[in-house]
């Protein structure tokens, strides 16, 4: 089957750094993504991965493995409105989206 | 670029009516649109996919009859949830994408918050 694993939870302190990892099984393989979704809120669009490697973006950075189906999510210099979810989602070979459950992420002062 | 649209933001409704929901790519042809609900605390759950013009696809246990799914155009798709119940109230989000290049980022609209009394 298909299968999305992420964290529930994760609590950081402003200005650190957070690691949000994901693993992935699905039928092929299309790209991984990563959303960020505040409470209340639509998802947005943070990356997207296909090929290995890390992807860097502002204070964001993503992460992947495609032979170990694993990937991650950097955050740096943390804000309190880092606060949220962040859903992780696999591209299966019909390029459907496969979800996770999304990990809330919790920013300490 | 790539801005979706949602209509109504949020709606009341009593038991036993239909809503319709309205999901627009305003700058983009959208090729595909899909339907999610989400519950609180839950994460996306998806729907059903259609494509313009033609029926929608539902994922199992989504009942076809009771979510009516109308993709008419490359700019609108549209959600009806008949004869509303309580158990219905939840997030309901779109997205679309165009499906070009090398690209298939989901486009998310701002979601409908439907409450069924």
């Amino acid at each position: 089957g298909q299968n999305i694993d992420q964290p529930t939870e994760m609590t950081a302190t402003e200005g650190a750094i957070v690691q949000i990892n994901c693993t992935y099984q699905t039928s092929g393989f299309n790209g991984l993504f990563w959303y960020q979704q505040h409470a209340g809120e639509a998802p947005t669009f943070l990356s997207y991965n296909v090929l290995d490697g890390l992807e860097e973006k502002g204070r964001f950075s993503s992460f992947l493995s495609r032979s170990k189906g694993y990937s991650y999510l950097l955050l740096k210099e943390l804000q309190m409105k880092d606060s949220a979810s962040y859903l992780c989602a696999a591209m299966d070979s019909n390029y459907q989206l496969i979800w996770g459950a999304g990990t809330k992420l919790i920013i300490k002062p | 670029g790539a801005v979706v649209s949602q209509h109504p933001s949020w709606v009341i409704c009593k038991s036993g009516t239909s809503v319709k929901i309205e999901c627009r790519s305003l700058d983009f042809q959208a090729t595909t649109m899909f339907w999610y609900r989400q519950f609180p605390k839950q994460s996306l759950m998806l729907m059903a996919t259609s494509n313009e013009g033609s029926k929608a696809t539902y994922e199992q246990g989504v009942e076809k009859d009771k979510f009516l799914i109308n993709h008419a155009s490359l700019t609108l798709s549209t959600l009806t949830v008949t004869s509303a119940h309580p158990e219905d109230s939840s997030f309901y989000i779109c997205s679309a994408r165009g499906g070009t290049g090398d690209s298939y980022e989901q486009y998310f609209g701002p979601g409908t918050r439907l409450t069924v009394t």
